[in-house]
C-alpha cells in the first residue's frame, strides 16, 4: 500500500488551466476505473470532486475534469479561479476492498 | 442534509487505546458502508479502514492492522473506531465518510484530532 505519487505544488494564474497528476501503479490506479479526486480547502474537510476517473458528483462545476492514461490518473482544472486554491488529492482502488492516496497537491491561484 | 460528527479524539500516549466516535444523520445509515481516513499534520490523506453496511465487513489498511477495530452500531447511526497499541505515526486528523460504490468517499466529517505524545 505505498501512497500515489503527486507533486507538491502547482500553480496558476486566473482563467488558466492546471493538470495535476497521480503516479501508481499496475495495482492500482493502471489496475483499476477507480480513481477519484477530493479538493480540500485548509482546515476543512476534503470533498470529492472527480470520481470513476471522469465523473463529477452533482455541484461540481465543469472545469473539473478527469482522465487517465496507464499508471498516471489527471486532474485538470479550467478557467481557474480564486476558489480553486487548495489541496487536491488523488485516491484509486487498490484491490481487496483497500485505497491509498496520493501524498496531496497544494494549488495555488497566482 | 449528511452530517457526520466526529469525536473522541485527544491526547494520549504511546502503547495506550482510544475509542472515537461518529455520529451521522441526514441519511438511511444502516444502507452504506462506511470509512475512516486520517490525516496527520501537514501530510495527505491515508485510508484507515472500511466497515460494509451491515457490519458484516470490514478491511483495514497494514499500517493499523491488528491494532484498529471498526464496528457501527445501527441502531444509534454510530461508528466506532478502537485503537490500540497507539504510536506516535497515529497521530492525526481521523475522518469518518461515507462510502460510494465501495471505492469512493462522499460525505465527510468534520474530524477528530488523536495526539499520542508522552
Amino acid at each position: 500500500q505505498s501512497a500515489l505519487t503527486q507533486p507538491r505544488s502547482v500553480s496558476g494564474s486566473p482563467g488558466q488551466s492546471v493538470t495535476i497528476s497521480c503516479t501508481g501503479t499496475s495495482s492500482d490506479v493502471g489496475g483499476y476505473i477507480s480513481v477519484s479526486w477530493y479538493q480540500q480547502h485548509p482546515g476543512k474537510a476534503p470533498k470529492l470532486m472527480i470520481y470513476d476517473v471522469t465523473k463529477r458528483p452533482s455541484g461540481v462545476p465543469d472545469r473539473f475534469s478527469g482522465s487517465k492514461s496507464g499508471n498516471t490518473a489527471s486532474l485538470t482544472i479550467s478557467g481557474l479561479q480564486a476558489e480553486d486554491e487548495a489541496d487536491y488529492h488523488c485516491c484509486s482502488y487498490a484491490g481487496s476492498y483497500t485505497l491509498v492516496f496520493g501524498g496531496g497537491t497544494k494549488l495555488t491561484v497566482l | 442534509q449528511v452530517q457526520l460528527v466526529e469525536s473522541g479524539g485527544g491526547v494520549v500516549q504511546p502503547g495506550r487505546s482510544l475509542r472515537l466516535s461518529c455520529a451521522a444523520s441526514g441519511f438511511t445509515f444502516s444502507s452504506y458502508g462506511m470509512h475512516w481516513v486520517r490525516q496527520a499534520p501537514g501530510k495527505g490523506l491515508e485510508w484507515v479502514a472500511v466497515i460494509w453496511d451491515d457490519g458484516s465487513t470490514k478491511y483495514y489498511a497494514d499500517s493499523v492492522k491488528g491494532r484498529f477495530t471498526f464496528s457501527r452500531d445501527n441502531s444509534n447511526n454510530t461508528l466506532y473506531l478502537q485503537m490500540n497499541s497507539l504510536r506516535a505515526e497515529d497521530t492525526a486528523v481521523y475522518y469518518c465518510a461515507r462510502d460510494l460504490s465501495s471505492k469512493y468517499f462522499d460525505s465527510w466529517g468534520q474530524g477528530t484530532l488523536v495526539t499520542v505524545s508522552s
